[in-house]
Formats: structure tokens, C-alpha cells, sequence
């Protein structure tokens, strides 16, 4: 069966923390994205990951494709930072479809 | 980067009423268009598939006549709530794959349409 788990569903932070949210899936895929979601509900793709690791400025994305396990780093965090992070994966088997994770709400107080 | 613009973003309508919901893909050609609902602190569900030229393909419960897709165009694709209830009223965002030169470079989102049945 296709699911994605994140972990944790609620994150709260204090401003300069370093966070961290994970992801796991279960089978095979072509690809793991990260995404945000902001307050008003528009979402921005952050990454798009099949292997290794990438970075965009205080955002640091990683997969391990044999543990088939995904972290997203925020690296001093910040208030501007608060949003949902949606772990989002394409299945081998589901074509074009994203499989998505229940999000993670992280909350940056200053 | 590629830009999804998804209009209008907050709608009310009556009850019985049809809304209809656009996305445009504003600098690239979007031959796939994903229409998802969202309610809220949910994670999105995907409701249908659109292509260019051809049906869209929907997801199992999912009434096809309830929400029609039309994807006439590369830049364009509209999602109608017809004979709308309380009921449908949810978050709508489209999404569409970003592809240049047949090379995929991931997915980009339209802003959201909320959408408040009374």
C-alpha cells in the first residue's frame, strides 16, 4: 500500500532553533517533494528529491532512498518560517500522482 | 519560475448555484493539471487529473458530473462546482507538472480558491 507518514503533526519552535520534520514512505518512488503551505492556504514547492541531498538558503533537504526515509532541516529558524510542511511522494506504480503526507504546522515564536 | 495563477480565490455562492474555478499556467505549457480539495487541517486529496484535449480522469467518489473539468487549452483548465451545496464548500488548489523541453523540473501550485457554500 502507498502511504507517506510525516512526523511530527505539530512543531513549536523558539526564532534561531534548528528544526527538523521527517518523512517516511512505504514502496518504491520516482520522487519526494517538500512542500509549504502557507497561512492563507497557497503552496510553494521547496524541493523535489530522488537522492542525496539539497539546499536553498536555511532550507536543507535529505533522502535516504533504502531506508526510504526523508528529513527537512530549517536552519535558524524563523517566525516567517510558520507554515505547514507537506511531505509529498510519487509512487513507481502511481504514475504522475502525489501521495501525500498529513503536513507538519510549525509555529516560529520571535 | 513557473507560475500557476488560480482565480478567483474566495468565492461565496448560494446554494444550487454553479462556481467555476481557474487555473492558468502563465509561463509554461501545462498539458497536466491536478485539481485538489482540501478541508480543513486535512492534508489535500486529489480529485481529478486533467490533459489537454481528453477527459480528465477522476478519482474513485468523485462525481464527474459534479465537478466538471475542462482542459481546452495548455494554459488553461477550469474546475465548475455545479448545483453547489454547504457541503462542497472546501479549499480548491490546482497543480500542474512543470515540464521544459520534455525535462520534468517538479510541481507548481495555483494559490487556492475558497470556496463557502450558503
Amino acid at each position: 500500500k502507498n502511504e507517506v507518514e510525516q512526523s511530527p503533526q505539530n512543531l513549536t519552535a523558539q526564532e534561531g532553533e534548528f528544526i527538523t520534520i521527517n518523512c517516511s514512505y512505504s514502496v518504491g518512488i520516482s520522487a519526494l517533494h517538500w512542500l509549504q503551505q502557507h497561512p492563507g492556504g497557497g503552496i510553494v514547492s521547496l524541493f523535489m528529491l530522488s537522492s542525496g541531498k539539497k539546499k536553498h538558503g536555511r532550507l536543507i533537504a535529505t533522502i535516504n532512498i533504502q531506508e526510504k526515509h526523508s528529513s527537512l532541516h530549517i536552519t535558524a529558524s524563523h517566525p516567517r518560517d510558520s507554515a505547514v510542511y507537506i511531505c509529498a511522494v510519487r509512487f513507481r506504480a502511481a504514475g504522475n500522482k502525489l501521495t501525500f503526507g498529513g503536513g507538519t504546522r510549525v509555529l516560529v515564536k520571535p | 519560475g513557473a507560475v500557476v495563477s488560480q482565480h478567483p480565490s474566495r468565492v461565496i455562492c448560494k446554494s444550487g448555484t454553479s462556481v467555476k474555478i481557474e487555473c492558468r499556467s502563465l509561463d509554461f505549457q501545462a498539458t497536466t493539471m491536478f485539481w485538489y480539495r482540501q478541508f480543513p487541517k486535512q492534508s489535500l486529496m486529489l480529485m481529478a487529473t486533467s490533459n489537454e484535449g481528453s477527459k480528465a480522469t477522476y478519482e474513485q467518489g468523485v462525481e464527474k458530473d459534479k465537478f466538471l473539468i475542462n482542459h481546452a487549452s495548455l494554459t488553461l483548465s477550469t474546475l465548475t462546482v455545479t448545483s453547489a451545496h454547504p457541503e462542497d464548500s472546501s479549499f480548491y488548489i490546482c497543480s500542474a507538472r512543470d515540464l521544459v523541453q520534455g525535462e520534468f523540473r517538479g510541481y507548481t501550485f495555483g494559490s487556492g480558491t475558497r470556496l463557502t457554500v450558503v
